[in-house]
């Protein structure tokens, strides 16, 4: 079974903190995603990637940025966290060809933002 | 923007009864997929429907696909408990990403 496991699955930061998400799958899946979850607004995408050192945005990067160094690992990064941008982190990550294959999500991590 | 809408937001039944869940979409698909989240929890894949697709079946769950109604409806049998979970779906346009509903709540008493 596809294992994706994200580094904590509970996280308190203050505003103005550099924050790290990290995500790391064990299946050689080609893409990974990051996206937030936000009661009423389900799921929304924050980057993409489909290789190592590959980045596409997705709908809402603002804010976000991410690293992709080796295939197996993708970081999500909070540059300057806002507490607009407490919420439930999701990673999830998928095999080749690119939009067609089902996802395989880890568990989650609820980030707060004081 | 929202690709997919599920309907009903929320819905409760009776073990033993069926679960039907809804979702509209607006552009042209490749294929369309279905999720479950327990509480708390990621996101796990149920059921793939290609765009050619009319009716799939994987255990007690049943997908059906109208592309002329931009709709897909994800039916649940003979619920348990244990089927308590919101449940997303996702469609596959002509792009590079999933889009994903808000989802319907699914509450199973025992």
């Amino acid at each position: 079974d596809v294992k994706v496991t994200q580094s904590s699955r509970y996280l308190v930061k203050r505003t103005g903190e550099k924050v790290f998400l990290e995500c790391v799958q064990d299946m050689d899946h080609e893409n990974m995603f990051w996206y937030r979850q936000d009661p009423g607004l389900g799921l929304r995408l924050i980057y993409f990637s489909y290789d190592v050192k590959m980045k596409e945005k997705g709908d809402i990067p603002e804010g976000y940025s991410v690293s992709r160094e080796k295939k197996e690992r993708f970081s999500l990064i909070l540059e300057s966290a806002s507490t607009n941008q407490t919420s439930m982190y999701l990673c999830a990550s998928s095999p080749l060809p690119r939009s067609n294959q089902p996802q395989h999500f880890g568990d989650g991590t609820r980030l707060s933002i004081l | 923007s929202q690709q997919g809408e599920e309907d009903p937001q929320a819905l409760s039944i009776q073990e033993g009864e069926n679960a039907t869940m809804n979702c509209s979409y607006k552009t042209s698909i490749n294929n369309l997929q279905w999720y479950r989240q327990n509480s708390g929890r990621g996101l796990v894949h149920l059921i793939l429907i290609r765009s050619n697709e009319r009716e799939k079946h994987s255990g007690r769950l049943r997908v059906t696909l109208d592309t002329s109604k931009k709709s897909s409806s994800l039916l649940i049998t003979a619920s348990r408990a244990a089927d308590t979970a919101s449940y997303f779906c996702a469609t596959a346009p002509n792009t590079d990403k999933l889009i994903f509903g808000t989802g319907t709540r699914l509450q199973v008493f025992p």
